[in-house]
Formats: C-alpha cells, sequence, structure tokens
C-alpha cells in the first residue's frame, strides 16, 4: 500500500519568515494531496489540496507543490503569523479520496517563534 | 463543522467490553471513513464506506467492526475493548476528493 513520509516532524521558524514542510509519497498511482492543520485538542482542518495534473497551487500566503516524477510534494507557508502554529499533516490517495481513504505523514509541529 | 458530529465525545470503558462511536453527518456525503491518531503514527484508517451497506477495511481494521444502514450514520463497533485501542477516534466525510473531520471521540480502555 501506500506509504507517506513526512519531515522534519519538528520545525521553529521566526515570525515573519517562510516554513517549508516536505513529504513523499511511494505509490506513483497516487493523484491527490491534501495538507491538514490540526490545532492541540481540534479536528484537522483541510488547508489545501492539489491533483497530480497540477504542479503548484496557492491559497493567499500557503502554497503547496507537486514533483511527480520524484515523488514528492511540499507545503509553503510564508509570512508566519503566531496563529499558524498548530501541527500540518500531509496526505495522499490513489483515487483522489473518495473510494479509498487518505495514506498521512505522521505531522509536522510547527513553532512560531515570537 | 457542524455538518459532522461524533458521539460519544469522550469515554472510559473496561477490557473486553463492546464499544459503539456513532457519527453522524447532515452533508449527504457519500464517503464516510473512520480513523485513529496516536502519537507517532498520524492518523491511520480504519474503515471507510463508500454508500449504504457498502463498507471495506482500512490500514489498521483487526478488532473494529462498522456498519452503515443510513446515508448519514456510520457506526464503528470495537467487539471487545483492548488498551491498544486507547486512542482518539475521527470520523470523515467526503465526496470525490476533499474530507472533512468530525470533532473525535477520546476513548480510554482501562
Amino acid at each position: 500500500g501506500e506509504n507517506v513520509e513526512q519531515h522534519p516532524s519538528t520545525l521553529s521558524v521566526q515570525e515573519g519568515d517562510s516554513a517549508v514542510i516536505k513529504c513523499t509519497y511511494s505509490d506513483s498511482a497516487s493523484n491527490y494531496f491534501p495538507w491538514y492543520k490540526q490545532e492541540l485538542g481540534k479536528r484537522p482542518q483541510l488547508i489545501i489540496d492539489i491533483r497530480s495534473n497540477v504542479g503548484e497551487k496557492k491559497d493567499q500566503r500557503i502554497a503547496v507543490t507537486l514533483n511527480k516524477t520524484a515523488k514528492h510534494f511540499s507545503l509553503h507557508i510564508t509570512e508566519t503569523q503566531p496563529e499558524d502554529s498548530a501541527v500540518y499533516f500531509c496526505a495522499a490517495s490513489i483515487t483522489g479520496g473518495g473510494a479509498d481513504g487518505l495514506t498521512f505523514g505522521k505531522g509536522t509541529h510547527l513553532i512560531i517563534q515570537p | 463543522d457542524a455538518g459532522i458530529t461524533q458521539s460519544p465525545r469522550h469515554k472510559v470503558t473496561e477490557t473486553g467490553t463492546p464499544v459503539t462511536l456513532r457519527c453522524h453527518q447532515t452533508e449527504n456525503h457519500r464517503y464516510m471513513y473512520w480513523y485513529r491518531q496516536d502519537p507517532g503514527h498520524g492518523l491511520r484508517l480504519i474503515h471507510y464506506s463508500y454508500g449504504v451497506k457498502d463498507t471495506d477495511k482500512g490500514e489498521v481494521s483487526d478488532g473494529y467492526s462498522v456498519s452503515r444502514s443510513k446515508t448519514e450514520d456510520f457506526l464503528l463497533t470495537l467487539e471487545s475493548a483492548t488498551s491498544s485501542q486507547t486512542s482518539v477516534y475521527f470520523c470523515a466525510t467526503g465526496s470525490r476528493y476533499e474530507q472533512y473531520f468530525g470533532p473525535g471521540t477520546r476513548l480510554t480502555v482501562t
């Protein structure tokens, strides 16, 4: 089955700087890659996603890039703010998430230093 | 967020007892999922459903069963709870691509 590796496990950045979280996946058939943000004690929230026919997608301060050849995708957060502090999860799916669920990375704890 | 609810939100039970967790959605989503979240493991898929009465196993299905008799409800049953099933359980629902999570149920098996 699919395997998703996520790095780093913890990332500390100064407020205003950029943060990058990277994930690799094993199954070349995967075609849907969402990112979730989870604050302490809360549910995971979908923040951005990308499909395999797209190389990059942006939404205000966040962006995701996908390299299908290398089987990796990344989350970029610019101009980080204190409210960006959370655990971020990447995920991958072969069928677009609809039919057989998502395989998640183990998460990155993002800490924004004031 | 209000479209997906889980009950109970917290439960403490003893080893060997059966436990049923309920997920209810008002989004009319076709697909529903159960995940468990444990420190160091992220989120792992237990079972999923692609329609009423249509379910299948995920990555960590041993010791769990599910049922879906209506579009809006997806039940997860631990037939005989074990301490290794102490976890936070999240239900999710979705359409073709996006998945949205419920608030979670914290289950402790003593």
